[in-house]
């Protein structure tokens, strides 16, 4: 099993470009996440999911648009790119809500310049 | 106020030798879970230990468990027989069990292990 993929690995993007950063998970969970990691701080929550067509905002979600419509996929779109949204962008899936384990994918380092 | 704080930005111990992180939380929700994650340097959030509020006895897994002292609130990670490779940067996360799903991040504290 693959488990959590994120591409891509890297982008550099301009002010005001938008760019949708893919997640992809086959361990066939139901939920899923986005977070973001600046510089020297633990991570945040943008969005996440708990099934297919269904979604909500986390801590941080201006500026930030997902969608769910399989169970595999979880894409997160920016648009209008700012340089406050440089950030390492972590997907993590779960099976069940309480106990469960939050699998990571490797992350996506962006910035906007 | 902080939910989840870890007081050791940086530590730094010798190989072989055993570690405790510290890590305490807030949170006046009874049923409540706890995490620490390892990121090492490649970027990666690796999950290590989980301990739940109701659970009786401390999470092991490995050489790592988990000190959880509940009427303290603190949910320290030790790690038994440091190895190199135990250099990274670890975090504790709390999930709240009337909250919406969200893992609640300390600030993590980075380990390296000297040979």
């Amino acid at each position: 099993n693959a488990g959590v993929t994120q591409t891509p690995k890297f982008r550099i993007l301009k002010i005001g470009q938008s760019m949708t950063l893919q997640c992809t998970q086959d361990m066939n969970h139901n939920y899923m996440y986005w977070y973001r990691q600046d510089p020297g701080m633990g991570l945040k929550l943008i969005y996440y999911s708990v099934g297919a067509g269904i979604t909500d905002k986390g801590e941080v979600p201006n500026g930030y648009n997902v969608s769910r419509s399989t169970t595999e996929d979880f894409p997160l779109r920016l648009e209008l790119a700012a340089p406050s949204q440089t950030s390492v962008y972590f997907c993590a899936s779960s099976y069940l809500r309480n106990t469960d384990t939050q699998y990571f994918g490797p992350g996506t380092r962006l910035t906007v310049l | 106020a902080q939910k989840i704080t870890q007081t050791q930005p940086g530590m730094f111990v010798q190989e072989k030798e055993a570690v405790t992180l510290d890590c305490t939380y807030d949170t006046s929700d009874p049923s409540y879970g706890l995490f620490w994650y390892k990121q090492p340097s490649s970027g990666e959030m690796i999950f290590l230990i989980y301990q739940g509020s109701y659970d009786q006895q401390n999470a092991t897994e490995g050489r790592y468990s988990l000190n959880f002292q509940k009427a303290r609130k603190s949910a320290n990670l030790v790690i038994s027989a440091s190895q190199l490779g135990d250099s990274a940067m670890y975090f504790c996360a709390m999930r709240e069990g009337g909250s919406n799903y969200q893992l609640i991040w300390g600030a993590g504290t980075k380990l390296i292990i000297k040979p």
